[in-house]
């Protein structure tokens, strides 16, 4: 079946420091590829995401790349900020048209001034 | 524009009560799904529901659990007979008809608290 391994948290960086939060996955076909984050006390939203081989899905600074080979789609972002504390969570659609999501554990992202 | 919304927030309750949720998608949102999330966990798909018809449910599921979207609008998850391992956060998402894209969105989530 289909499955998310995300990094271990949780991650404590200093603000402007460089983010990456591993995730591989398992799935058969062509998944799509999340990334959603869940800030304290809200819902989850999706942060971005890519739907084939070697896309790129980006958003507020944060970026993933789509590798098939490795199957991968580790997120990055250059300069983290306080406010991008939250828990990450990695996750696939299958190739089908209804798009169930499985999900990673998630990382918890604390960011320090 | 309003966003997917859960009633209620907070629920708690004694084992062995009946609970419902309800869920209601954004307008126009064919596709709605259920989704179970633990402490440390992430988000565990539950059901899915296209209009009003229920194409899949997961294993997960257990007869205890039950789903309906009557007229391919809002959705009610009842849980029967609740145990302490149902304790839990209940997420609801929708997302359009595919042809508008995959992303799904996602409710604040309903918290069940079983005594």
């Amino acid at each position: 079946g289909n499955s998310v391994t995300q990094m271990e948290g949780p991650v404590t960086l200093s603000e402007e420091a460089f983010l990456t939060i591993n995730c591989t996955y398992t799935a058969t076909g062509y998944p799509s590829l999340f990334w959603y984050v869940q800030y304290p006390g809200e819902g989850l939203q999706l942060l971005l995401k890519a739907t084939k081989a070697d896309d790129k899905g980006s958003n507020k600074g944060f970026e993933a790349t789509y590798r098939k080979e490795t199957t991968s789609f580790h997120l990055e972002k250059g300069s983290v900020q306080v406010s991008d504390s939250a828990v990450y969570f990695c996750a696939l659609s299958p190739g089908t048209s209804y798009g169930k999501l499985t999900f990673g554990q998630g990382t918890i992202l604390t960011v320090h001034p | 524009d309003t966003g997917v919304s859960q009633d209620p927030r907070h629920k708690i309750t004694k084992r062995g009560q009946n609970v419902t949720f309800r869920c209601d998608p954004i307008s126009e949102h064919n596709r709605l799904y259920w989704y179970r999330q633990t402490l440390g966990q992430g988000p565990e798909f539950l059901t899915y529901f296209q209009n009003e018809a229920q194409l899949e449910k997961s294993r997960l599921l257990s007869d205890r659990f039950s789903a309906e979207r009557p007229k391919g609008s809002f959705s009610t998850l009842e849980i029967q007979r609740t145990e302490q391992g149902d304790s839990a956060m209940y997420l609801c998402a929708s997302s359009p008809p595919p042809r508008l894209g995959n992303e799904q969105f996602f409710g604040p989530g309903t918290r069940l608290t079983v005594l």
